[in-house]
């Protein structure tokens, strides 16, 4: 069974030190990774995608994210936050064998500190 | 291009009471989904169209949820009747849902349903 792991529920820093969001997933075969952001009262907005390409991704807002498949871990690091990064955070895994199945991690809320 | 359009943006109804959620979703995009998606909590999926047949309901309440996707484009979402754990917000998503080559969800603002 295909799955995802956000491993903390809430992370704080101070603005302009690094960012690191942690997400392993599950899956058998070679899966479509995602992250996406959700301000407060905004819908769901994608950050960056992984679809078997370069394993280091770039994506909006100064955001980027490994693929590691021997630690099965797509962790989403920024290197100086800023203080609109406030937001919930999704990992999202789309597996292989179906490509239109998308499967959410629990969240992680994101506070930046003056 | 234009977004998944949902509607309303917000409802507050009774508890018994039955509402309905519509959404539009991005042109030629074949694949609809429904979450749910309480305070605090991931998104759900409730359902999941493909143009306009059912790929996966496996997490709909269908005592008092139902949805339906005509003619493969806009999709309604009804509570009938209401309970006060419904409150939530309901999230439309759409992609092009091609097999074999990935492409994400694009996601409407949602819309807020609260239940007293």
């Amino acid at each position: 069974a295909q799955s995802v792991t956000q491993l903390d529920s809430h992370v704080s820093v101070s603005e302009g030190t690094p960012v690191l969001l942690r997400c392993n997933y599950s899956s058998s075969y070679s899966p479509s990774l995602f992250w996406y952001v959700q301000h407060p009262n905004k819908g769901l907005q994608l950050l960056l995608k992984y679809t078997s390409a370069a394993t280091l991704v770039k994506g909006i807002n100064g955001f980027e994210a490994e693929f590691k498949k021997s630690e099965t871990s797509f962790h989403l690091t920024k290197p100086s936050a800023h203080m609109s990064d406030a937001a919930e955070y999704f990992c999202v895994v789309t597996p292989y064998s179906s490509a239109s199945k998308i499967i959410f991690g629990s969240g992680t809320r994101l506070s930046i500190r003056p | 291009e234009a977004g998944v359009a949902q509607s309303p943006r917000y409802k507050i109804i009774e508890k018994r009471q039955s509402v309905a959620f519509w959404c539009n979703p991005i042109s030629g995009h074949a694949t609809l989904y429904w979450y749910q998606q309480i305070l605090g909590q991931g998104p759900k999926l409730l359902i999941q169209f493909q143009n306009n047949g059912v790929v996966d309901d496996s997490q709909l309440p269908k005592d008092r949820f139902s949805a339906e996707r005509l003619k493969g484009v806009d999709s309604t979402l009804k509570i009938q009747p209401a309970k006060l754990e419904d409150s939530a917000v309901y999230l439309c998503a759409s992609s092009l849902g091609h097999t074999g080559g990935i492409t994400e969800a694009f996601f409407g603002q949602g819309t807020r349903l609260t239940v007293v």
